[in-house]
């Protein structure tokens, strides 16, 4: 796994805007790409995912985008709620090998009232 | 997610004294971790296996051990306790050959304090 000893960055959104939660990855082998939620005092939940072989996935409310070209992962949540409070990671892997997940450093999101 | 649960969910102890952390799942996974989470940061990897004969050191390993009694039980043990090992530990599955990948199902978390 990456070193993740940094603090996390903080995004504060307006309730009922739409949220954008950005994410470089490390790995150029990196086919298979995860999005995860933590709410506080709970383990993180998976979100979305989306393989190398796309470049946009939807969810219910969320998108994930994958921009292979310069490593970066966006995950898209429309019209923001409260209950969306969270920190979010992205990790990435590669399918059907023994390497492990590379966990990004995650990204608190704030939502305003 | 209630498949993975953990034991005990909150914890004190003293400088010194050994603990263990219990998890245990129901998904049939293979794939189980320990991860260890301080305040305002991320996931770290402490072990991690992918079989019952399979133990592998994460990325802060020193000051830990672990066992893997069953492919349904990974245990995280703490020999000698210090105050900077205190921290919400999480267990997690996995199952690379599952619908979505190798994408890990994470316990309620361990939260562990060391006086």
């Amino acid at each position: 796994g990456e070193s993740v000893g940094l603090h996390l960055p903080t995004l504060s959104v307006q309730e009922g805007d739409n949220s954008i939660i950005n994410c470089a990855y490390s790995n150029s082998a990196s086919d298979y790409f995860i999005w995860y939620k933590q709410e506080s005092g709970k383990g993180p939940q998976f979100i979305i995912d989306i393989r190398s072989n796309m470049d946009k996935r939807q969810g219910q409310r969320v998108t994930v985008l994958l921009n292979k070209t310069v490593k970066h992962l966006s995950l898209q949540i429309a019209a923001t709620q409260p209950g969306d409070s969270a920190v979010y990671f992205c990790a990435e892997n590669i399918m059907d090998s023994n390497y492990q997940l590379i966990w990004g450093a995650g990204t608190k999101l704030i939502i305003k009232p | 997610d209630a498949d993975v649960t953990q034991t005990p969910r909150n914890r004190i102890t003293k400088t010194g004294k050994r603990i263990m952390l219990e998890c245990s799942q129901t998904k049939g996974h293979d794939r189980m971790y320990w991860y260890r989470q301080d305040p305002g940061l991320g996931l770290q990897l402490i072990y991690y296996s992918f079989d019952v004969k399979d133990i592998n050191k994460g990325e802060i390993s020193d000051g830990y051990s672990v066992s893997r009694q069953a492919q349904a039980k990974f245990s995280l043990s703490l020999e000698s306790a210090i105050p900077n090992q205190t921290a919400l530990y999480f267990c997690a599955t996995s199952d690379p050959g599952g619908p979505t990948g190798d994408t890990q199902y994470f316990g309620p978390g361990t939260r562990l304090t060391v006086l």
